[in-house]
């Protein structure tokens, strides 16, 4: 089945730990973004990578890194420097073929411990 | 700056009866605009699209209206059912080669058996 696969679908994460977020996608689209959504609220951009090898931030970057190194991978990796990580993180990824439609994964729950 | 808004944080209907759900945007330059169901814990799912060069696209039981000079934004669905709960939202496309997606913060639909 094609599709975006993120995991874990749960994390917790210790104080001043940094964390990982996967994200994977067998749909051979050039385009993969990272959203957070808090409760009650719409999806915020925090990176997003046109093509392989360059990434850009989007509206919350801070406390945040990625890296893109495979077309199909585009982890995110949750910095001691964000302080309020608690949030659900959305990875998704767009053909130009369909233009500006995202495909989304099913989400990972970030918990403080 | 540009923003994406819905005028009614929760809605509910009987079973059977038509739904609306409404969205406001305010940059005039946005050219695509999207909706996305997303169900409790899940990945937002692509519902519909609509141009700017359009005012009404319709789908299987669903509707999006565009009306671009109230900068205005519906989706309508037909006989809702139970499994149309979920949240919905809309969102609309940067108009420049980032393809950034901005998100509204959603409407809660509630079906009533």
């Amino acid at each position: 089945d094609g599709g975006i696969t993120q995991s874990p679908k749960y994390l917790f994460r210790k104080e001043g730990q940094n964390v990982t977020l996967s994200c994977e996608q067998n749909l051979n689209h050039d385009a993969m973004y990272w959203y957070r959504q808090d409760p009650g609220q719409g999806l915020r951009l925090i990176y997003y990578s046109q093509i392989v090898n360059d990434f850009q931030k989007g509206d919350i970057a801070e406390g945040y890194s990625v890296s893109r190194e495979k077309k199909e991978s585009f982890p995110l990796t949750v910095t001691s420097a964000q302080k309020n990580p608690t949030a659900f993180y959305l990875c998704a990824s767009r053909s130009p073929q369909a233009n500006e439609k995202l495909f989304f994964g099913s989400g990972t729950q970030l918990s403080v411990l | 700056g540009e923003s994406v808004g819905l005028h009614l944080p929760t809605l509910s209907v009987q079973e059977g009866d038509n739904s609306i759900i409404n969205c406001a945007y305010s940059n005039s330059a946005s050219d695509y605009f999207i909706w996305y169901k997303q169900e409790s814990g899940k990945g937002p799912q692509f519902i519909i699209d609509i141009r700017s060069n359009m005012d009404k696209r319709q789908g299987q039981r669903v509707t999006v209206l565009l009306n671009k000079t109230v900068k205005h934004l519906s989706l309508q669905i037909a006989a809702t059912q139970p499994g149309d709960s979920a949240v919905y939202f809309c969102a609309d496309a940067v108009g420049d080669s980032s393809y950034k997606l901005i998100f509204g913060s959603g409407t809660r639909l509630l079906v009533r058996p």
